[in-house]
């Protein structure tokens, strides 16, 4: 079975400063990865995705992550954070039949 | 990319009343199709999900149900609202086993 693991349910950081974010994830075999983000009263939005090849990827909104198979991570980050960053962010695991498991969500808070 | 539509945007309805909510999705053909449930302050709780025409697959017994009657169209209902069916609805399309893009949701208060 997947499973996903987002560790902090609350984020806050200052406008400017850099951002990480944590999912580590269970699964037996190479898994396809996804980051979402969530505004407040509005459906997921794709961040990026990883299904195979450069471990590091590029999503939108300056956003990237890494896949890092020895430690079953792929956590999100960003260099420097916007105030219209403040979200809920969500991790994601696919195994083989696309029925993909989120974590439990990950909500950052921007100070000015 | 896909386009997925919900309705409505929100809804408030007696404890004991029927539900139906529908979500309709544009840009592709034969996707598979989502129900999720988000609870406040939680994450998603997949409800069903189907590959086809009539095909519905449930993760999780309760009173809700949900139909395909077309490639494109997926809609949820209840024949009698619980309380604990408060929450935010999101229908969710995929295809081919890639990422999954989401309707704006349906805010669902049950009094």
């Amino acid at each position: 079975a997947q499973s996903v693991t987002q560790p902090d349910i609350h984020i806050t950081v200052s406008e400017g400063a850099s951002l990480e974010l944590r999912c580590n994830y269970s699964y037996g075999a190479t898994p396809y990865l996804f980051w979402y983000v969530q505004s407040p009263g509005q459906g997921l939005q794709l961040l990026l995705k990883y299904f195979s090849g450069d471990t590091l990827v590029q999503g939108i909104k300056g956003f990237e992550a890494e896949f890092k198979r020895s430690q079953s991570s792929f956590n999100l980050r960003k260099p420097s954070v916007h105030w219209s960053d403040a979200a809920e962010y969500f991790c994601a695991v696919a195994g083989g039949s696309y029925i993909p498991t989120f974590g439990r969500g990950t909500s950052l808070i921007v100070h000015p | 990319s896909q386009t997925i539509h919900q309705w409505p945007a929100t809804l408030v309805q007696p404890v004991g009343s029927p539900l139906s909510l529908e979500c309709t999705v544009e840009g592709t053909s034969n996707p598979n199709l989502y129900w999720y449930r988000q609870a406040a302050g939680r994450g998603l709780q997949l409800l069903f999900y189907s590959v086809g025409i009539g095909q519905i697959s449930s993760e999780v017994p309760q009173n809700l149900s949900a139909s395909r009657p077309q490639d494109r169209q997926f809609i949820l209902s209840s024949k009698k609202l619980l309380l604990s069916d408060s929450g935010f609805y999101l229908c969710a399309s995929s295809t081919g086993g890639n990422e999954q893009f989401f309707g704006p949701g349906t805010r669902l208060t049950v009094l």
